[in-house]
């Protein structure tokens, strides 16, 4: 199975800017993928972001992307011109349903 | 992408007592996803429930704790049994928005579980 290593419990940053969140994961299968969930202070999950194994290219959604460095079996969430909309939990999950502990990105204005 | 209608959308329970949460999905679906959210946590699997067969569950859970039923291909429920305070947390359904590993889950809006 695939483990979700997630090892930031909480991020600042400010409005405008550019943070990273980390995450890795361990699997010995050759196939697999990545997903970033939201999850406000609401409670809801909201899916962000998708990144398989084999994509040719980093995945991007909006000002969501991913850093997809399979060698070092990581896959860290950037999100650009940050919002105050976006502080929120963060988790990063495995195609086998799995989810690290999460990240608390906390944008200030 | 799928709506998951859940409810109760939370509840205060007395010890000892059980409540079933149900979940209800727009579209057909082959599995639907039980987690729990303890406080401050991250989500964890409980069990995957499949039409017309018994629940899968992941180490740590039973079936006399969360039964689960799936009686069609729309519809779930998750039952806490024999509550205790260690119980009270976030239970949510999900289900995938398609078929295979790469599609992304949709989740319900949760039930808020608190044990007295």
């Amino acid at each position: 199975a695939q483990k979700i290593t997630q090892t930031q419990p909480g991020m600042f940053v400010q409005e405008k800017e550019a943070v990273t969140l980390d995450c890795t994961y361990d699997t010995s299968d050759p196939s697999y993928g990545l997903f970033w969930y939201k999850q406000p202070s609401s409670g809801e999950m909201i899916f962000l972001i998708y990144q398989g194994s084999y994509d040719q290219q980093n995945a991007t959604e909006g000002r969501y992307s991913l850093n997809f460095q399979k060698a070092r079996k990581s896959a860290n969430l950037v999100i650009s011109a940050s919002q105050l909309g976006d502080s929120a939990m963060y988790f990063c999950a495995g195609y086998a349903l799995n989810f690290g502990k999460g990240t608390s990105l906390l944008v200030t204005p | 992408s799928a709506v998951i209608s859940q409810k109760p959308s939370r509840d205060i329970c007395q010890r000892g007592t059980s409540l079933t949460i149900q979940c209800q999905v727009d579209s057909q679906v082959t599995m639907m996803f039980w987690y729990r959210q303890q406080p401050g946590q991250s989500l964890t699997l409980i069990a995957t429930a499949n039409q017309g067969s018994e629940a899968t569950y992941e180490s740590g859970f039973v079936i006399d704790k969360f039964p689960i039923s799936r009686p069609n291909l729309t519809f779930s429920t998750l039952t806490v049994s024999n509550m205790s305070p260690e119980d009270s947390s976030i239970y949510l359904c999900s289900v995938r928005s398609g078929r295979g590993g790469n599609q992304p889950q949709h989740f319900g809006d949760g039930t808020r579980l608190s044990i007295l």
